[in-house]
C-alpha cells in the first residue's frame, strides 16, 4: 500500500500570510494526489485534484503543484475562513484509497 | 444540488450489527463510483470501501474485509454500508462519498455528506 505524510502536522498563521503544506508518498503515484480541507464538525470539502486542478468554486488563493512523490497545497494570503486541517489523498493505486494524516493551521 | 444523507448510525455493542444508507440527490447516481470514509474521534480520514457505478466492482480496507458489505440500489439513489462483528475500533463518523472519475480513473472524492455517527460499546 502507498502511505503519504504531511509535514507540518501543525502550523500557526496569520490572516493575509501565505502557507505551504507538503505531502509526500512512500512511491510515485504520478499526479494522482487530492487535497481537501475540513473545518471541525464538518465534512471533508474537495479543494484540489489532480494534484494542480482547483475544484470549481474554490478560491484562486489555494494551489496544488507536485508529481511522483513530491507534492505541495500553498494557501497565500490566508483568509479567517481557511483555518482548517487539511488532508491529501492518492487514487493512482487502490486500494486503498489513502489519505495523508492532516495537518492543521491555526490562526497564531 | 449534489446531496447526500446519511442515515443509520447508533449505538451498538461489540459484535453487533448495523446498516448504513446514503440517499443521493442532484445527480445521475447511477452514473458515478461511490465510497465509505470514516473518522474516529480526534483521528484523521479513513477510507473504508468503494463500489463501482454498476455495483459490480467492491473493495475493501482491510481491518473491514469479512465484516462489511457495501452495496447499491441504483433504482433508489441510495449506497448502503452493511456492518457486521462491529469492533470498539469501528467507532467514527462514517461518510458517504462520490468519487469524481475521468478517463476511468477517480480523480479524488468531490462531494460528501454530513456523516452519521457509529458507536461501538458495552
Amino acid at each position: 500500500d502507498i502511505q503519504l505524510t504531511q509535514s507540518p502536522s501543525f502550523l500557526s498563521a496569520s490572516v493575509g500570510e501565505s502557507v505551504t503544506i507538503t505531502c509526500r508518498a512512500s512511491q510515485g503515484i504520478n499526479n494522482y494526489l487530492a487535497w481537501y480541507q475540513q473545518k471541525p464538525g464538518k465534512a471533508p470539502k474537495l479543494l484540489v485534484y489532480g494534484a494542480s486542478t482547483l475544484q470549481s468554486g474554490v478560491p484562486s488563493r489555494f494551489s496544488g503543484t507536485g508529481s511522483g512523490t513530491e507534492f505541495t497545497l500553498t494557501i497565500t494570503s490566508l483568509q479567517p475562513e481557511d483555518f482548517a486541517t487539511y488532508f491529501c489523498q492518492q487514487v493512482n493505486s487502490y486500494p486503498p484509497f489513502t489519505f495523508g494524516p492532516g495537518t492543521t493551521v491555526d490562526i497564531k | 444540488e449534489v446531496q447526500l444523507v446519511e442515515s443509520g448510525g447508533g449505538l451498538v455493542q461489540p459484535g453487533g450489527s448495523l446498516r448504513l444508507s446514503c440517499a443521493a440527490s442532484g445527480f445521475t447516481f447511477s452514473g458515478y463510483d461511490m465510497n465509505w470514509v470514516r473518522q474516529a474521534p480526534g483521528k484523521g480520514l479513513e477510507w473504508v470501501s468503494f463500489i463501482s457505478s454498476t455495483g459490480r466492482t467492491t473493495y475493501y480496507t482491510e481491518s473491514v474485509k469479512g465484516r462489511f458489505i457495501i452495496s447499491r440500489d441504483n433504482a433508489k439513489n441510495s449506497l448502503f454500508l452493511q456492518m457486521n462483528s462491529l469492533r470498539v475500533e469501528d467507532t467514527a463518523v462514517y461518510y458517504c462519498a462520490r468519487a469524481y472519475t475521468s478517463n476511468w480513473q477517480p480523480d479524488a472524492f468531490d462531494f460528501w455528506g454530513q456523516g452519521t455517527v457509529v458507536t461501538v460499546s458495552s
